[in-house]
């Protein structure tokens, strides 16, 4: 099946830095990704749509200054969390759409753990 | 490597019952997730499983078996809104998700 991965798995930094986490699809095109948070047991809220090429779609609440999506190719997005804080540490999940038989199916990264101290 | 299998589409009739399975085999477990997604929306946590057994939540059960990789997801008294996808992920021994592809579930009248 489709593989879509993350880079980094883990990220420890401190209050004010920037964090920058890729999302790749491994095996396919992808000219939309999702990117989620995620808090313990809980559902996945969605951040933002990344389109290829175009700006990011984001949702009500995120503030897209703050969280800065960039899909500059058909299989990489990145999300930059800029001048991170404490509140900021969250599962960070990101997953990419991919049409099959004219169904539509979402394929998941394994998430990036961030902490911010 | 790690693997999630559970089947890729079910259908069901309305007032009836489904279990949707799932095998795995990763490297490590620190608990498997059950999330329910509906076309074009996020998906929504339904169970967490770390211990073998069963968890009861309303008209969702979520089953484990660790020594033999298996977990189930029963569905009760379906109704046409439980019409969605099912994910099954493993959180693996670096904490990391480990995703099953979904199953489609369809329910009739």
């Amino acid at each position: 099946g489709a593989v879509v991965s993350q880079h980094p798995s883990w990220v420890i930094c401190k209050s004010g830095t920037s964090v920058k986490i890729e999302c790749r699809s491994l095996d396919f095109q992808a000219t939309t990704m999702f990117w989620y948070r995620q808090f313990p047991k809980q559902s996945l809220m969605l951040m933002a749509t990344s389109n290829e090429g175009s700006k990011a779609t984001y949702e009500q609440g995120v503030e897209k200054d703050k969280f800065l999506i960039n899909h500059a190719s058909l299989t990489l997005s990145t999300l930059t969390v800029t001048s991170a804080h404490p509140e900021d540490s969250s599962f960070y999940i990101c997953s990419a759409r991919v049409e099959v038989a004219a169904q539509e199916t979402q394929y998941f990264g394994p998430g990036t753990r961030l902490l911010v101290l | 490597g790690q693997n999630i299998d559970q089947p890729t589409e079910m259908t069901a009739t309305e007032g009836a019952i489904v279990q949707i399975n799932c095998t795995y085999q990763t490297s490590g477990f620190n608990g498997l997730f059950w999330y329910q997604q509906h076309a074009g929306e996020a998906p929504t946590f339904l169970s967490y499983n770390v211990l073998d057994g069963l968890e009861e939540k309303g008209r969702f059960s979520s089953f484990l078996s660790r020594s033999k990789g298996y977990s189930y997801l029963l569905l009760k008294e379906l109704q046409m809104k439980d019409s969605a996808s099912y994910l099954c992920a493993v959180m693996d021994s670096n904490y990391q998700l480990i995703w099953g592809a979904g199953t489609k579930l369809i329910i009739k009248p």
